[in-house]
């Protein structure tokens, strides 16, 4: 069965540090992969989302993403955090050709100004 | 265009009650899908309609149903009220639902279930 892990439950970060998030999916197939952020008293947004080509993609306010195949990754990143990215972070996976989503169970992070 | 639009907002039932829920797609989106989040679990896929058919469902029990109507708004329903069923209900649109098109979720329902 499909699953999709995010290992860090809960991150705290100082204003103006990196940020990596971990993702990983379990299938074999070909996948389109999604990061959603959730603000608090906000709904599900979409980041960023990587469907083929260039393994790095980029979104917005800062946020890029890589897909590694040979590791069934695709961690989130950004360079500088900002107190405002205080939010859960959830990577999704949906398997070509179908049309439901497997999320993570989320990340929350917390950037300490 | 306006957001996904889900109603209500909050809704707080007990145990054996039944429930719908509402959600309006963005304009000129005909896929409707929902979900349903806990701390416990988090998102977990429910169903999916398009042009008002099921298209794919999720591991859930029958109390677990739903519709889309002409005009792409979908309702679900559950039926026979249990305590696990407290959770955030996520409604999220796209164009078509193919893999590749991007679903935009409205800001949820939260039931309790008392």
């Amino acid at each position: 069965a499909q699953s999709v892990s995010q290992h860090n439950h809960h991150v705290i970060l100082s204003e103006a540090a990196s940020l990596e998030l971990g993702c990983n999916y379990s299938y074999g197939g070909t996948v389109n992969l999604f990061w959603y952020v959730q603000y608090p008293g906000q709904h599900l947004q979409l980041l960023l989302k990587y469907f083929s080509g260039d393994p790095l993609v980029k979104g917005i306010k800062g946020f890029e993403a890589e897909f590694i195949k040979s590791k069934f990754s695709f961690n989130l990143r950004k360079p500088s955090v900002q107190w405002s990215d205080t939010a859960e972070y959830f990577c999704a996976v949906i398997q070509t050709g179908a049309n439901n989503l497997f999320f993570g169970t989320g990340t929350r992070l917390t950037v300490i100004p | 265009k306006a957001g996904v639009t889900q109603t209500p907002r909050y809704l707080i039932k007990t145990r054996g009650q039944q429930v719908t829920l509402s959600c309006s797609p963005i304009s000129g989106h005909r896929s409707v899908s929902w979900y349903q989040q806990t701390p416990g679990q988090g998102l977990q896929f429910l169903f999916e309609y398009f042009s008002e058919t099921q298209r794919n469902k999720g591991n859930f029990p029958g109390r677990f149903s739903g519709r889309q109507f002409s005009n792409s708004r979908s309702e679900m329903n559950v039926s026979t009220l249990e305590l696990g069923d407290s959770a955030l209900y996520l409604c999220a649109s796209s164009l078509y639902q193919s893999s590749t098109d991007t679903q935009y979720f409205g800001p949820g329902t939260r039931l309790t279930v008392l």
